[in-house]
Order: C-alpha cells, then sequence, then structure tokens
C-alpha cells in the first residue's frame, strides 16, 4: 500500500506568481483534502474533491483552486501569490463511504516559501 | 480562524510526568479526531471518538470525549521522550469539513 504522495517538497515562488501543486492519493482512497498550515498553527482546511467534484470549501479566496483527476490524485493551484501564502500545504486522502469522518493520511507536505 | 480551541498551547515536561491537553468547540462536534505531528513531519492520525462521554484507550494515551460532545482531551501517563511532539485535535461541523485545533507542542526534558 502505498501512501500519500506530495511534490514537489519545497519551493519559492516571487509574489504575483501562479504555483501548482501535486498530490498523489493512498491507494484505495477516494477522497482528498488540501490544508494551509502556517508556521506553529493547525492545519487550516482550504477544500475537499470527491469523485472529482469539489466536495467543501474553507474561507479560503477564489484564487485557491484544485483538481482531482479520474485516478484521485488531485491538485491545488493559487493565483496571484501573496506574501501570506507561505506556509507548509498538506493534502489528506481518506476512504468516504458515508455520512461522518474517515481519518486523514496526510502527505509529508509542500513547503511554499513567496518573497 | 480556528473554531476549535486547544490548552495548552505548549507544555514543557520531564520525563516520566503526566501531560494533558484540553479541546473546546463553543458548538456540538459529531465526532472528534486526534492527531500527532512530530517536528518537522505530518500530522498523523491517533483515534477518531464518537459516542458521548466515550473513552479510549491506546497504551499510555487516554482519549475522552465530553458528555455534550463539545469537549475532548487526550491524557498521557509516564511520558516518553518519544512522546514529544504537536498534539492535535480535529472536529467535524455540518459542511465545514475537519478543523484543526492550534495543538499543543509538548516537549520532554529527558
Amino acid at each position: 500500500e502505498t501512501g500519500v504522495t506530495q511534490s514537489p517538497t519545497h519551493l519559492i515562488k516571487t509574489r504575483g506568481q501562479q504555483v501548482t501543486l501535486r498530490c498523489s492519493s493512498q491507494s484505495g482512497h477516494n477522497t482528498v483534502s488540501w490544508y494551509q498550515q502556517a508556521l506553529g498553527q493547525g492545519p487550516q482546511f482550504i477544500f475537499q474533491y470527491y469523485r472529482e467534484e469539489e466536495n467543501g470549501r474553507g474561507n479560503f479566496p477564489p484564487r485557491f483552486s484544485g483538481l482531482q483527476f479520474p485516478n484521485y490524485s488531485s491538485e491545488l493551484n493559487v493565483n496571484a501569490l501573496e506574501l501570506d501564502d507561505s506556509a507548509l500545504y498538506l493534502c489528506a486522502s481518506s476512504l468516504e463511504v458515508g455520512p461522518g469522518n474517515s481519518p486523514l493520511h496526510f502527505g509529508n507536505g509542500t513547503r511554499l516559501t513567496v518573497t | 480562524g480556528q473554531q476549535v480551541m486547544q490548552i495548552p498551547q505548549y507544555q514543557h515536561v520531564q520525563e516520566g510526568e503526566d501531560f494533558t491537553t484540553y479541546c473546546n468547540s463553543s458548538t456540538t462536534l459529531s465526532n472528534i479526531q486526534w492527531y500527532k505531528q512530530r517536528p518537522g513531519g505530518h500530522p498523523v492520525f491517533l483515534i477518531q471518538l464518537v459516542k458521548s462521554g466515550e473513552v479510549k484507550k491506546q497504551k499510555r494515551l487516554t482519549f475522552q470525549f465530553g458528555e455534550a460532545k463539545k469537549n475532548s482531551s487526550l491524557h498521557i501517563t509516564a511520558t516518553q521522550t518519544t512522546d514529544v511532539g504537536t498534539y492535535f485535535c480535529a472536529g467535524f461541523r455540518g459542511a465545514q469539513k475537519l478543523v484543526f485545533g492550534q495543538g499543543t507542542r509538548l516537549t520532554i526534558n529527558p
């Protein structure tokens, strides 16, 4: 069983640029969630994808967008980067089979630095 | 902002001492999960509590879910250096998916 993998591990971008982060789900999982974790803070929910559709969104502006592919892998896109976007971006996969929560399996994250 | 509050934010103990972190929500949670994040690592799922008043144990770790399903606690007995990390509670509320607390960072003096 392969775990959740994210790429790249680190990234440095300039304010105003765009970035795409990638995530491969754990095998057998059908749902992907993205979280932003600032230094010393808890993960903040960005959005979740289930069967290639956005299935819930946190308090993030539209310049944060995502995709889920038929193989359940996912991308997080951030446009017009701002300095405050500097954070660890975590992808988590889970197997949703009904109401309630399944445990999240996190990847190692992508550390994004915006200068 | 965070809708699930954790206290304390930091806790430093001597190895062998006990440790407790508390999680509070202003609204009823359908369930609560606990995660541990080692320094430089990613959150790792520990346990999920669903029932009012539920208590679960994992070796030296004891997890409780309040009767009103608005609070939870994690207690570690006789801490070891391997317990170092940040412990997060995360609650599920309606359409908003899993909402994490800000975490309690545990450091241990060997």
